[in-house]
């Protein structure tokens, strides 16, 4: 079936490092990729996402870039940040066989941020 | 601010027993989704809602049914509770379907003992 393979699962940085997390997918018709973190305790929260039509998109500190072609997308944060320390999820839509769409996500990353 | 809200965030049960998890938005969203969380698997689609009385098949249906009889409550039900069912489970909902921010909410820790 459809699947989205997420890379690191830990990943550990000092503070002011940047962090990259890779994610592939299967589905060539996927066309919206969203990323989501959750801290320790507390529901997963949309930080950014991306569209198929787009390369990349910027939000302060975080961007997304996206090639379609390789089928893998990558969240960057720079200049991290202890509170940047949680588990990212990526996720990329996908379509039933009924037609309607659905979210398939990445197994997450453990991000540590050392001050 | 959307808020979405889930009965119970502890729950432990026998196995055999029949559970009810419930979830309530209030921003007036039409889609409605629940999903497991387990450590190493991410988070698995058990089944979703596009509008009231609504529901569709995720990708782990097998041991779950959903109710969904007013837009803002969306009810995941395990008919007979299994040890292997003991997990996190988030449910989300959403204005405009899976191509927009889905909004979580605090979740279960179901432990079925």
């Amino acid at each position: 079936g459809e699947n989205v393979e997420q890379h690191p699962s830990t990943l550990s940085v000092q503070e002011g490092d940047s962090a990259v997390i890779k994610c592939t997918y299967s589905d060539s018709a996927s066309n919206y990729f969203p990323w989501y973190k959750q801290e320790l305790g507390k529901r997963p929260q949309l930080i950014i996402d991306i569209r198929s039509n787009v390369g990349e998109k910027k939000d302060q500190r975080i961007a997304v870039t996206l090639n379609k072609t390789a089928k893998h997308f990558s969240l960057h944060i720079t200049e991290t940040q202890p509170e940047d320390s949680a588990v990212y999820f990526c996720a990329a839509s996908n379509k039933f066989s009924g037609g309607y769409n659905k979210l398939i996500f990445g197994a997450g990353t453990r991000l540590a941020v050392h001050p | 601010d959307v808020k979405v809200t889930q009965s119970s965030r502890y729950l432990v049960k026998r196995t055999g027993e029949k559970v009810f998890l419930e979830c309530v938005q209030d921003m007036d969203h039409e889609n409605m989704f629940w999903y497991r969380q387990d450590p190493g698997l991410g988070l698995r689609l058990i089944y979703f809602s596009y509008d009231v009385k609504m529901k569709e098949k995720g990708d782990i249906p097998e041991g779950y049914s959903v109710s969904r009889e007013k837009k803002e409550r969306f009810s995941l039900i395990l008919e007979s509770a299994s040890t292997n069912q003991t997990s996190m489970y988030l449910c989300a909902s959403s204005l405009e379907g899976v191509a927009d921010t889905q909004y979580f909410g605090p979740g279960t820790r179901l432990t079925v003992l």
